[in-house]
Protein backbone atom coordinates (compact mmCIF):
# COMPACT_ATOMS: atom_id res chain seq x y z
CA UNK A 1 0.00 0.00 0.00
CA UNK A 2 1.28 3.65 -1.08
CA UNK A 3 1.82 5.89 1.49
CA UNK A 4 -0.51 8.52 -0.22
CA UNK A 5 -2.83 7.38 -2.65
CA UNK A 6 -4.71 9.08 -5.36
CA UNK A 7 -6.74 8.00 -8.65
CA UNK A 8 -5.14 9.15 -11.11
CA UNK A 9 -7.98 9.94 -13.35
CA UNK A 10 -8.55 12.17 -15.40
CA UNK A 11 -11.32 13.73 -13.87
CA UNK A 12 -13.44 15.13 -15.96
CA UNK A 13 -16.07 17.95 -14.64
CA UNK A 14 -17.81 20.85 -17.03
CA UNK A 15 -17.25 24.35 -16.45
CA UNK A 16 -19.11 25.74 -13.43
CA UNK A 17 -19.25 22.12 -11.68
CA UNK A 18 -17.76 21.34 -8.46
CA UNK A 19 -14.55 19.00 -8.65
CA UNK A 20 -13.92 17.00 -5.69
CA UNK A 21 -10.73 15.25 -5.54
CA UNK A 22 -9.65 12.44 -2.37
CA UNK A 23 -6.17 11.28 -1.08
CA UNK A 24 -6.43 8.78 1.70
CA UNK A 25 -2.67 8.39 3.74
CA UNK A 26 -1.86 4.76 5.77
CA UNK A 27 0.31 6.51 8.41
CA UNK A 28 -2.10 7.49 11.01
CA UNK A 29 0.35 9.90 13.09
CA UNK A 30 0.13 12.47 10.11
CA UNK A 31 -0.10 15.49 10.94
CA UNK A 32 -0.17 18.19 8.15
CA UNK A 33 -1.74 17.92 4.47
CA UNK A 34 -1.62 19.87 1.58
CA UNK A 35 -2.62 20.36 -1.80
CA UNK A 36 -0.16 21.66 -4.44
CA UNK A 37 -1.29 22.08 -8.23
CA UNK A 38 0.87 21.04 -11.09
CA UNK A 39 0.30 22.34 -14.74
CA UNK A 40 2.52 20.07 -16.95
CA UNK A 41 5.71 21.08 -17.48
CA UNK A 42 5.43 22.78 -14.52
CA UNK A 43 6.84 22.86 -10.81
CA UNK A 44 3.66 22.59 -8.37
CA UNK A 45 2.19 25.24 -6.52
CA UNK A 46 0.70 25.60 -3.01
CA UNK A 47 -3.25 25.81 -3.14
CA UNK A 48 -4.17 25.03 0.69
CA UNK A 49 -3.19 23.26 3.63
CA UNK A 50 -4.96 22.12 6.35
CA UNK A 51 -4.06 20.74 10.07
CA UNK A 52 -7.17 20.11 11.69
CA UNK A 53 -10.32 17.75 11.55
CA UNK A 54 -12.95 19.76 9.40
CA UNK A 55 -13.62 21.77 6.40
CA UNK A 56 -11.07 24.80 5.71
CA UNK A 57 -12.41 27.65 2.66
CA UNK A 58 -10.16 29.56 0.56
CA UNK A 59 -12.01 31.03 -2.03
CA UNK A 60 -13.96 28.15 -4.79
CA UNK A 61 -11.19 26.04 -3.05
CA UNK A 62 -12.55 23.67 0.04
CA UNK A 63 -10.08 21.17 1.66
CA UNK A 64 -11.60 18.64 3.86
CA UNK A 65 -9.75 16.49 6.77
CA UNK A 66 -10.56 13.61 8.32
CA UNK A 67 -7.76 11.90 10.09
CA UNK A 68 -9.90 9.07 11.75
CA UNK A 69 -10.67 8.00 8.58
CA UNK A 70 -7.11 9.27 7.24
CA UNK A 71 -8.42 11.13 4.28
CA UNK A 72 -8.07 14.48 2.95
CA UNK A 73 -9.72 16.38 0.08
CA UNK A 74 -10.12 19.40 -1.95
CA UNK A 75 -13.24 20.42 -3.64
CA UNK A 76 -12.99 23.18 -6.17
CA UNK A 77 -16.35 25.17 -6.33
CA UNK A 78 -17.64 26.89 -9.86
CA UNK A 79 -14.85 24.59 -11.81
CA UNK A 80 -12.98 26.52 -14.66
CA UNK A 81 -11.13 25.31 -17.58
CA UNK A 82 -8.21 26.67 -16.38
CA UNK A 83 -8.48 24.38 -13.50
CA UNK A 84 -7.54 22.01 -15.43
CA UNK A 85 -4.21 20.41 -13.99
CA UNK A 86 -2.71 17.56 -11.62
CA UNK A 87 -3.55 17.85 -8.05
CA UNK A 88 -1.33 16.45 -5.72
CA UNK A 89 -1.70 15.61 -2.39
CA UNK A 90 0.86 15.63 0.21
CA UNK A 91 1.58 15.08 3.73
CA UNK A 92 4.24 15.71 5.91
CA UNK A 93 3.80 12.43 9.36
CA UNK A 94 5.41 14.21 12.02
CA UNK A 95 5.84 18.09 11.67
CA UNK A 96 9.77 17.13 12.35
CA UNK A 97 10.34 18.76 9.02
CA UNK A 98 10.98 15.90 7.53
CA UNK A 99 10.12 15.44 3.52
CA UNK A 100 6.48 15.73 2.35
CA UNK A 101 5.12 12.19 0.99
CA UNK A 102 3.58 12.93 -2.02
CA UNK A 103 0.43 10.80 -4.00
CA UNK A 104 1.19 10.27 -7.71
CA UNK A 105 -1.72 12.98 -8.40
CA UNK A 106 -5.06 13.30 -9.85
CA UNK A 107 -5.27 14.48 -13.11
CA UNK A 108 -8.34 17.10 -13.80
CA UNK A 109 -9.86 18.82 -16.92
CA UNK A 110 -12.45 21.45 -16.76
CA UNK A 111 -14.62 20.94 -19.93
CA UNK A 112 -15.85 24.51 -21.08
CA UNK B 1 9.80 38.37 -3.54
CA UNK B 2 12.29 36.30 -5.64
CA UNK B 3 11.10 32.37 -5.38
CA UNK B 4 13.29 29.34 -5.95
CA UNK B 5 15.32 29.33 -8.41
CA UNK B 6 17.17 26.22 -9.82
CA UNK B 7 19.76 25.83 -12.51
CA UNK B 8 20.66 24.48 -15.37
CA UNK B 9 16.58 24.65 -16.45
CA UNK B 10 17.61 21.77 -18.87
CA UNK B 11 20.19 19.59 -19.09
CA UNK B 12 21.30 16.85 -21.56
CA UNK B 13 24.18 14.78 -20.81
CA UNK B 14 25.77 11.66 -21.63
CA UNK B 15 25.43 7.91 -19.68
CA UNK B 16 28.80 7.96 -16.96
CA UNK B 17 29.32 11.53 -17.19
CA UNK B 18 29.03 13.61 -13.49
CA UNK B 19 25.95 16.72 -13.50
CA UNK B 20 25.52 19.56 -10.96
CA UNK B 21 22.24 21.05 -10.18
CA UNK B 22 21.99 23.60 -8.33
CA UNK B 23 18.96 25.30 -5.79
CA UNK B 24 18.82 28.91 -4.71
CA UNK B 25 16.11 28.79 -1.89
CA UNK B 26 13.80 31.96 -0.93
CA UNK B 27 16.39 34.45 0.97
CA UNK B 28 15.84 33.78 4.82
CA UNK B 29 14.25 30.01 4.32
CA UNK B 30 16.50 27.75 6.64
CA UNK B 31 15.17 24.60 5.05
CA UNK B 32 15.84 22.60 1.81
CA UNK B 33 14.05 20.07 -0.16
CA UNK B 34 14.95 17.92 -3.21
CA UNK B 35 12.83 15.75 -4.98
CA UNK B 36 12.98 13.74 -8.24
CA UNK B 37 9.59 13.81 -10.82
CA UNK B 38 9.78 11.07 -12.97
CA UNK B 39 7.54 11.55 -16.19
CA UNK B 40 3.95 11.18 -15.73
CA UNK B 41 4.64 10.04 -11.50
CA UNK B 42 4.66 11.63 -8.08
CA UNK B 43 7.18 13.72 -6.63
CA UNK B 44 10.14 11.37 -4.79
CA UNK B 45 11.90 12.72 -1.64
CA UNK B 46 15.91 13.16 -2.14
CA UNK B 47 17.18 14.81 0.59
CA UNK B 48 16.43 17.30 2.78
CA UNK B 49 18.51 20.11 4.69
CA UNK B 50 18.36 22.19 7.27
CA UNK B 51 20.80 25.13 7.96
CA UNK B 52 23.77 23.00 6.40
CA UNK B 53 23.28 19.90 7.55
CA UNK B 54 21.35 16.74 6.01
CA UNK B 55 19.53 15.34 8.82
CA UNK B 56 17.18 13.24 6.31
CA UNK B 57 19.43 11.57 3.05
CA UNK B 58 17.22 8.46 3.20
CA UNK B 59 15.94 8.94 -0.30
CA UNK B 60 18.91 9.25 -2.03
CA UNK B 61 19.04 6.51 -4.34
CA UNK B 62 22.10 5.26 -4.64
CA UNK B 63 25.48 6.61 -3.66
CA UNK B 64 26.09 8.13 -7.19
CA UNK B 65 23.82 10.98 -6.01
CA UNK B 66 25.10 13.34 -3.09
CA UNK B 67 23.93 16.67 -1.90
CA UNK B 68 25.31 20.10 -0.13
CA UNK B 69 24.68 23.17 1.12
CA UNK B 70 27.15 25.66 1.94
CA UNK B 71 26.18 29.09 3.93
CA UNK B 72 22.59 27.91 4.70
CA UNK B 73 22.06 29.01 1.28
CA UNK B 74 22.97 27.75 -2.08
CA UNK B 75 22.78 23.52 -2.44
CA UNK B 76 23.98 21.52 -4.67
CA UNK B 77 22.73 18.14 -6.15
CA UNK B 78 25.51 16.38 -7.87
CA UNK B 79 24.86 12.76 -9.52
CA UNK B 80 27.96 10.82 -10.61
CA UNK B 81 28.03 8.38 -13.33
CA UNK B 82 24.83 9.42 -14.52
CA UNK B 83 22.59 6.59 -15.75
CA UNK B 84 19.73 6.37 -18.33
CA UNK B 85 17.29 6.01 -15.39
CA UNK B 86 18.62 8.98 -13.36
CA UNK B 87 16.46 11.30 -16.17
CA UNK B 88 13.65 13.19 -14.58
CA UNK B 89 12.48 16.68 -13.30
CA UNK B 90 14.49 17.65 -10.17
CA UNK B 91 12.39 19.98 -7.84
CA UNK B 92 13.78 21.75 -5.11
CA UNK B 93 11.78 23.35 -2.50
CA UNK B 94 12.16 26.05 0.31
CA UNK B 95 10.25 26.60 3.67
CA UNK B 96 11.34 29.21 6.20
CA UNK B 97 11.41 26.85 8.65
CA UNK B 98 11.14 22.76 8.77
CA UNK B 99 7.28 23.28 9.89
CA UNK B 100 6.45 25.92 7.33
CA UNK B 101 5.07 25.39 3.80
CA UNK B 102 7.11 24.34 0.84
CA UNK B 103 7.77 26.41 -2.31
CA UNK B 104 8.96 24.71 -5.48
CA UNK B 105 11.63 25.81 -7.94
CA UNK B 106 10.89 25.75 -11.45
CA UNK B 107 12.86 22.54 -11.83
CA UNK B 108 16.06 20.86 -13.54
CA UNK B 109 15.09 18.44 -16.83
CA UNK B 110 17.97 16.03 -16.83
CA UNK B 111 18.04 13.80 -19.65
CA UNK B 112 20.78 11.24 -19.83
CA UNK B 113 21.25 9.61 -23.15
Amino acid sequence: QKEVEQNSGPLSVPEGAIASLNCTYSDRGSQSFFWYRQYSGKSPELIMFIYSNGDKEDGRFTAQLNKASQYVSLLIRDSQPSDSATYLCAVNKDNAGNMLTFGGGTRLMVKP
Amino acid sequence: GAGVSQSPSNKVTEKGKDVELRCDPISGHTALYWYRQSLGQGLEFLIYFQGNSAPDKSGLPSDRFSAERTGGSVSTLTIQRTQQEDSAVYLCASSLTPVETQYFGPGTRLLVL
